[in-house]
């Protein structure tokens, strides 16, 4: 089972930021935050990942709550082609673990 | 970064046939998995190929019915035997790489499977 929900879609206005949530309260303290995206026809290609501290890189920033049991994506200027299918996905970083993933949140972004 | 490649990368099957899928990575990898995505649906874990032994399968997957090999560290294959329908979908794989702090996992493009 996937251990994060995210909303099924929502979509932003190209060159606005797209701040895209995700849920996951029964994170272990030992598992990491990724994000991963997936454009139509295409394999999941990494973003971003993070355990506690905020992350930034050429791609997006991770803001990751407190508590750890939430996290925001932030495209900071949505483009058409960051229209995608978006997978938020806890792992640990054990030699073993594996990258499940749930349904993901559709990004939309409109001209 | 690693980058994947997957031969073929679609085809079209009649029932009852086999497909192998070839992966090549164009670097050494510690693990090679593989996924399905059946259409409109998420990524699926199939298995887990280890370099020199037997994949370790995930619930609902048996080796009869996908076969993985893993020869050395850059290439696997993953068959698709006796075909079904039901086996239309997208076979992806993917590779985590050793030596980053954070074990990197990259995916290969796919290849998109017909069953008639």
């Amino acid at each position: 089972d996937a251990k994060t929900t995210q909303p099924p879609s929502m979509d932003c206005a190209e060159g606005r930021a797209a701040n895209l949530p995700c849920n996951h309260s029964t994170i272990s303290g030992n598992e990491y935050v990724y994000w991963y995206r997936q454009i139509h026809s295409q394999g999941p290609q990494y973003i971003i990942h993070g355990l506690k501290n905020n992350e930034t890189n050429e791609m997006a920033s991770l803001i990751i709550t407190e508590d750890r049991k939430s996290s925001t994506l932030i495209l900071p200027h949505a483009t058409l082609r960051d229209t995608a299918v978006y997978y938020c996905i806890v792992r640990s970083t054990g030699a073993n673990s594996k990258l499940t993933f749930g349904k993901g949140i559709t990004l939309s972004v409109r001209p | 970064s690693a980058v994947i490649s997957q031969k073929p990368s679609r085809d079209i099957c009649q029932r009852g046939t086999s497909l192998t899928i070839q992966c090549q990575v164009d670097s050494q990898v510690t693990m090679m998995f593989w996924y399905r995505q059946q259409p409109g649906q998420s990524l699926t874990l199939i298995a887990t190929a280890n370099q020199g032994s037997e994949a370790t399968y995930e619930s609902g997957f048996v080796i009869d019915k996908f076969p993985i090999s893993r020869p050395n560290l850059t290439f696997s294959t993953l068959t698709v035997s006796n075909m079904s329908p039901e086996d239309s979908s997208i076979y992806l794989c993917s590779a985590r790489t050793s030596g980053s702090s954070y074990n990197e996992q990259f995916f290969g493009p796919g290849t998109r499977l017909t069953v008639l």
